[in-house]
């Protein structure tokens, strides 16, 4: 399995409150990045990260924002988290050399709920 | 804008059973793409990748194609097992993109009887 530790995995928190999500990787890997999860839209790409510093956005990035101070850690947050931004939130780790460029590994996912 | 359609969105066969899960993207021109399992309340776990130049990935029971120019790729399951059973996602990585965003199906959910 690939290294890749999400932390917390689980997270209550009421609106209005800042979160912040944590990825660490253990792979040196260079790409990583941060999707959502929720019933009916399948997952959604938020923000990734193409290195140190190095970031972007995706398609539903309004109201997050990230960091990636060292190759390993990939942090997410939520400013001020409203009961839309419910959901499980996955850390994925991409691969960019060989026969296996492109794959993704995913974490193990981080269930927030706003309330 | 490319769009990942998985059909259809639940199955259940008896154990043993041969079957296929199916996958359409609009847009040929894509990268790779990937196939994923999921089981309830985990993370993805990844079974196959198929570069734009392949036509198939093998691993175990599991086979995977690909035909980009219709936008179509299958995943076949041989022998179905009670442990098959979880939520199968594809994912297409467009391509002249510099970085692996994938777009997402919404998955097959799979319940193998037995």
């Amino acid at each position: 399995d690939a290294g890749i530790t999400q932390s917390p995995r689980h997270k209550v928190t009421e609106t209005g409150t800042p979160v912040t999500l944590r990825c660490h990787q253990t792979e040196n890997h260079r790409y990583m990045y941060w999707y959502r999860q929720d019933p009916g839209h399948g997952l959604r790409l938020i923000h990734y990260s193409y290195g140190v510093k190095d970031t972007d956005k995706g398609e539903v990035s309004d109201g997050y924002s990230v960091s990636r101070s060292k190759t390993e850690d990939f942090l997410l947050t939520l400013e001020s988290a409203t009961s839309s931004q419910t959901s499980v939130y996955f850390c994925a780790i991409g691969s960019s050399a060989g026969a296996n460029t492109g794959e993704l590994f995913f974490g193990e996912g981080s269930r927030l709920t706003v309330l | 804008k490319q769009e990942v359609t998985q059909i259809p969105a639940a199955l259940s066969v008896p154990e043993g059973e041969n079957l296929v899960l199916n996958c359409s993207f609009t847009d040929s021109a894509i990268y790779n793409l990937q196939w994923f399992r999921q089981d309830p309340g985990k993370g993805l776990t990844s079974l196959l990748l198929i570069q734009s130049s392949q036509r198939e990935q093998t691993s175990g029971r599991l086979n995977a194609s690909l035909d980009k120019s219709s936008g179509r790729s299958t995943l076949y399951i041989a022998a179905s097992q009670p442990g098959d059973s979880a939520t199968y996602l594809c994912a297409v990585r467009p391509d002249g993109g510099a970085t692996n965003k994938l777009i997402f199906g919404t998955g097959t959910l799979l319940a193998i009887q037995p």
